[in-house]
Protein backbone atom coordinates (compact mmCIF):
# COMPACT_ATOMS: atom_id res chain seq x y z
CA UNK A 1 0.00 0.00 0.00
CA UNK A 2 1.04 3.52 -1.52
CA UNK A 3 1.71 5.88 1.73
CA UNK A 4 1.25 9.59 1.75
CA UNK A 5 3.10 11.14 -0.68
CA UNK A 6 4.16 15.03 -0.39
CA UNK A 7 6.27 17.41 -2.45
CA UNK A 8 8.49 18.97 -2.35
CA UNK A 9 10.86 17.66 0.09
CA UNK A 10 12.62 20.83 0.53
CA UNK A 11 11.60 24.56 -0.32
CA UNK A 12 13.82 28.14 0.75
CA UNK A 13 12.02 30.71 0.18
CA UNK A 14 12.39 34.66 0.79
CA UNK A 15 10.31 36.32 3.32
CA UNK A 16 7.19 37.77 1.57
CA UNK A 17 6.98 35.32 -1.35
CA UNK A 18 3.92 32.92 -1.75
CA UNK A 19 4.69 29.04 -1.74
CA UNK A 20 2.65 25.92 -1.79
CA UNK A 21 2.63 22.33 -0.78
CA UNK A 22 0.95 19.23 -2.37
CA UNK A 23 -0.10 16.24 -0.72
CA UNK A 24 -1.92 13.08 -1.93
CA UNK A 25 -3.20 11.14 1.20
CA UNK A 26 -3.53 7.03 1.13
CA UNK A 27 -6.38 5.83 -1.05
CA UNK A 28 -9.88 5.98 0.10
CA UNK A 29 -8.78 7.65 3.50
CA UNK A 30 -11.59 10.40 4.12
CA UNK A 31 -9.79 12.44 6.65
CA UNK A 32 -6.65 14.20 5.89
CA UNK A 33 -4.43 16.66 8.13
CA UNK A 34 -1.88 19.39 7.85
CA UNK A 35 0.30 19.71 10.82
CA UNK A 36 3.19 22.21 11.29
CA UNK A 37 6.10 21.18 12.83
CA UNK A 38 8.70 23.84 14.05
CA UNK A 39 12.53 22.44 15.37
CA UNK A 40 12.36 20.68 18.80
CA UNK A 41 8.13 20.82 19.12
CA UNK A 42 5.56 18.13 18.48
CA UNK A 43 3.11 18.70 15.16
CA UNK A 44 1.01 21.47 15.48
CA UNK A 45 -2.91 20.83 13.59
CA UNK A 46 -3.68 23.50 11.21
CA UNK A 47 -6.26 22.32 9.49
CA UNK A 48 -8.41 18.94 9.14
CA UNK A 49 -10.43 17.88 5.87
CA UNK A 50 -13.66 14.93 6.10
CA UNK A 51 -13.71 14.31 2.16
CA UNK A 52 -13.56 18.23 0.94
CA UNK A 53 -15.40 19.74 3.51
CA UNK A 54 -13.56 21.55 6.27
CA UNK A 55 -13.61 19.89 10.04
CA UNK A 56 -10.89 22.13 11.88
CA UNK A 57 -9.50 25.06 10.52
CA UNK A 58 -9.15 27.28 13.93
CA UNK A 59 -5.65 27.09 14.22
CA UNK A 60 -4.66 28.10 10.70
CA UNK A 61 -3.59 31.62 10.36
CA UNK A 62 -6.26 32.50 7.56
CA UNK A 63 -4.38 35.76 6.88
CA UNK A 64 -1.89 33.62 5.05
CA UNK A 65 -2.76 29.94 4.92
CA UNK A 66 -5.13 28.61 2.97
CA UNK A 67 -5.95 24.83 2.01
CA UNK A 68 -7.78 23.12 -0.17
CA UNK A 69 -9.09 19.43 -1.53
CA UNK A 70 -11.11 20.49 -4.19
CA UNK A 71 -11.98 16.69 -5.27
CA UNK A 72 -12.01 15.26 -1.73
CA UNK A 73 -8.82 13.45 -3.11
CA UNK A 74 -5.32 15.55 -3.11
CA UNK A 75 -5.09 18.60 -0.86
CA UNK A 76 -2.17 21.88 -1.36
CA UNK A 77 -1.75 24.30 1.70
CA UNK A 78 -0.56 27.99 0.43
CA UNK A 79 1.46 30.82 2.31
CA UNK A 80 1.16 33.78 0.95
CA UNK A 81 3.41 36.07 1.98
CA UNK A 82 5.64 33.72 3.81
CA UNK A 83 7.11 34.83 7.18
CA UNK A 84 10.33 34.26 8.79
CA UNK A 85 8.45 32.10 11.57
CA UNK A 86 6.65 30.14 9.12
CA UNK A 87 10.17 28.33 8.93
CA UNK A 88 9.47 24.22 9.69
CA UNK A 89 8.27 21.02 7.86
CA UNK A 90 4.66 20.66 6.80
CA UNK A 91 3.65 17.46 7.80
CA UNK A 92 0.23 15.92 5.60
CA UNK A 93 -1.51 13.26 7.17
CA UNK A 94 -4.12 10.89 5.71
CA UNK A 95 -6.70 8.45 8.10
CA UNK A 96 -10.10 6.72 7.21
CA UNK A 97 -11.84 8.42 9.32
CA UNK A 98 -11.62 10.86 12.78
CA UNK A 99 -10.79 8.51 15.43
CA UNK A 100 -8.12 6.12 13.62
CA UNK A 101 -4.72 5.85 12.98
CA UNK A 102 -3.31 8.63 11.31
CA UNK A 103 -0.06 7.76 8.62
CA UNK A 104 1.64 11.12 7.85
CA UNK A 105 3.70 11.83 4.96
CA UNK A 106 7.61 12.64 5.12
CA UNK A 107 6.30 16.49 5.08
CA UNK A 108 8.04 19.62 3.32
CA UNK A 109 10.78 21.48 5.38
CA UNK A 110 9.84 25.28 4.18
CA UNK A 111 13.04 27.67 5.02
CA UNK A 112 11.84 31.10 4.51
CA UNK A 113 15.03 33.53 4.71
CA UNK B 1 -6.71 24.72 25.84
CA UNK B 2 -6.24 21.22 26.92
CA UNK B 3 -3.35 19.68 26.12
CA UNK B 4 -1.17 16.85 25.78
CA UNK B 5 2.25 16.97 27.61
CA UNK B 6 5.28 14.81 28.39
CA UNK B 7 7.01 13.93 31.73
CA UNK B 8 10.63 13.90 30.40
CA UNK B 9 12.37 15.39 27.31
CA UNK B 10 14.76 13.33 26.71
CA UNK B 11 15.33 9.56 27.97
CA UNK B 12 19.00 7.73 27.68
CA UNK B 13 19.33 3.73 28.36
CA UNK B 14 21.62 1.45 27.72
CA UNK B 15 20.92 -1.14 24.57
CA UNK B 16 19.18 -4.03 25.59
CA UNK B 17 17.83 -2.53 28.73
CA UNK B 18 13.99 -1.61 28.68
CA UNK B 19 12.66 2.14 28.08
CA UNK B 20 9.47 3.38 29.98
CA UNK B 21 8.49 6.94 27.89
CA UNK B 22 5.41 8.66 29.99
CA UNK B 23 2.88 11.20 28.89
CA UNK B 24 0.04 13.14 30.68
CA UNK B 25 -2.81 14.09 29.12
CA UNK B 26 -5.67 16.55 30.43
CA UNK B 27 -8.56 16.20 28.33
CA UNK B 28 -10.76 13.84 30.34
CA UNK B 29 -13.04 12.83 27.14
CA UNK B 30 -10.05 11.59 25.11
CA UNK B 31 -11.12 7.93 24.23
CA UNK B 32 -8.06 7.24 21.75
CA UNK B 33 -4.72 7.36 22.57
CA UNK B 34 -1.30 7.07 19.68
CA UNK B 35 2.03 6.30 20.26
CA UNK B 36 4.13 7.55 17.18
CA UNK B 37 7.90 7.29 16.64
CA UNK B 38 10.01 9.71 14.57
CA UNK B 39 13.27 9.81 13.13
CA UNK B 40 15.20 12.96 11.96
CA UNK B 41 13.87 13.63 8.26
CA UNK B 42 10.47 11.81 8.72
CA UNK B 43 7.43 11.95 9.29
CA UNK B 44 5.92 10.41 12.65
CA UNK B 45 5.47 6.48 12.18
CA UNK B 46 2.71 4.62 14.24
CA UNK B 47 3.89 2.47 17.01
CA UNK B 48 0.92 1.70 18.91
CA UNK B 49 -2.57 2.59 19.86
CA UNK B 50 -4.96 2.26 22.56
CA UNK B 51 -8.19 3.30 23.12
CA UNK B 52 -10.53 4.37 26.84
CA UNK B 53 -12.12 1.14 27.34
CA UNK B 54 -8.73 -0.47 27.02
CA UNK B 55 -6.25 -0.09 30.15
CA UNK B 56 -3.34 -2.18 28.65
CA UNK B 57 -2.49 -3.45 24.80
CA UNK B 58 0.80 -5.14 24.07
CA UNK B 59 2.71 -4.86 20.26
CA UNK B 60 6.09 -6.11 19.06
CA UNK B 61 8.12 -5.01 21.87
CA UNK B 62 6.09 -2.11 22.63
CA UNK B 63 3.76 -2.02 25.49
CA UNK B 64 1.36 1.18 26.37
CA UNK B 65 -0.68 1.27 29.40
CA UNK B 66 -3.58 3.37 30.15
CA UNK B 67 -4.54 4.55 33.59
CA UNK B 68 -7.61 6.74 32.79
CA UNK B 69 -8.06 8.17 36.94
CA UNK B 70 -4.77 10.05 36.78
CA UNK B 71 -4.66 10.62 32.72
CA UNK B 72 -1.43 9.34 32.06
CA UNK B 73 -0.14 6.94 29.12
CA UNK B 74 3.18 5.06 29.00
CA UNK B 75 4.86 3.49 26.65
CA UNK B 76 7.07 0.77 27.76
CA UNK B 77 9.76 -0.77 25.24
CA UNK B 78 11.52 -4.11 25.83
CA UNK B 79 15.24 -4.70 25.10
CA UNK B 80 15.89 -1.16 23.48
CA UNK B 81 18.19 -1.44 20.38
CA UNK B 82 20.29 1.19 18.92
CA UNK B 83 17.34 1.88 16.27
CA UNK B 84 14.67 2.73 18.36
CA UNK B 85 16.47 5.90 19.40
CA UNK B 86 14.02 8.60 17.65
CA UNK B 87 11.84 11.24 19.42
CA UNK B 88 8.41 9.40 21.06
CA UNK B 89 4.92 11.35 20.76
CA UNK B 90 2.12 10.58 22.09
CA UNK B 91 -1.15 11.88 20.62
CA UNK B 92 -5.11 11.88 21.80
CA UNK B 93 -8.00 12.89 20.34
CA UNK B 94 -11.56 12.32 21.15
CA UNK B 95 -14.98 11.43 18.42
CA UNK B 96 -13.83 13.01 14.96
CA UNK B 97 -11.34 15.99 16.63
CA UNK B 98 -8.04 15.97 15.36
CA UNK B 99 -4.83 14.30 16.88
CA UNK B 100 -3.34 16.69 19.89
CA UNK B 101 0.57 15.86 20.22
CA UNK B 102 2.77 16.47 23.16
CA UNK B 103 6.28 17.69 22.59
CA UNK B 104 8.14 14.92 22.66
CA UNK B 105 10.36 12.32 24.24
CA UNK B 106 14.23 12.01 22.85
CA UNK B 107 15.23 8.47 23.23
CA UNK B 108 18.65 7.88 23.11
CA UNK B 109 20.12 4.55 23.28
CA UNK B 110 23.85 3.55 24.28
CA UNK B 111 25.34 0.87 22.87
Amino acid sequence: EAGVAQSPRYKIIEKRQSVAFWCNPISGHATLYWYQQILGQGPKLLIQFQNNGVVDDSQLPKDRFSAERLKGVDSTLKIQPAKLEDSAVYLCASSEQGNTEAFFGQGTRLTVV
Amino acid sequence: GESVGLHLPTLSVQEGDNSIINCAYSNSASDYFIWYKQESGKGPQFIIDIRSNMDKRQGQRVTVLLNKTVKHLSLQIAATQPGDSAVYFCAENSGNTPLVFGKGTRLSVIA
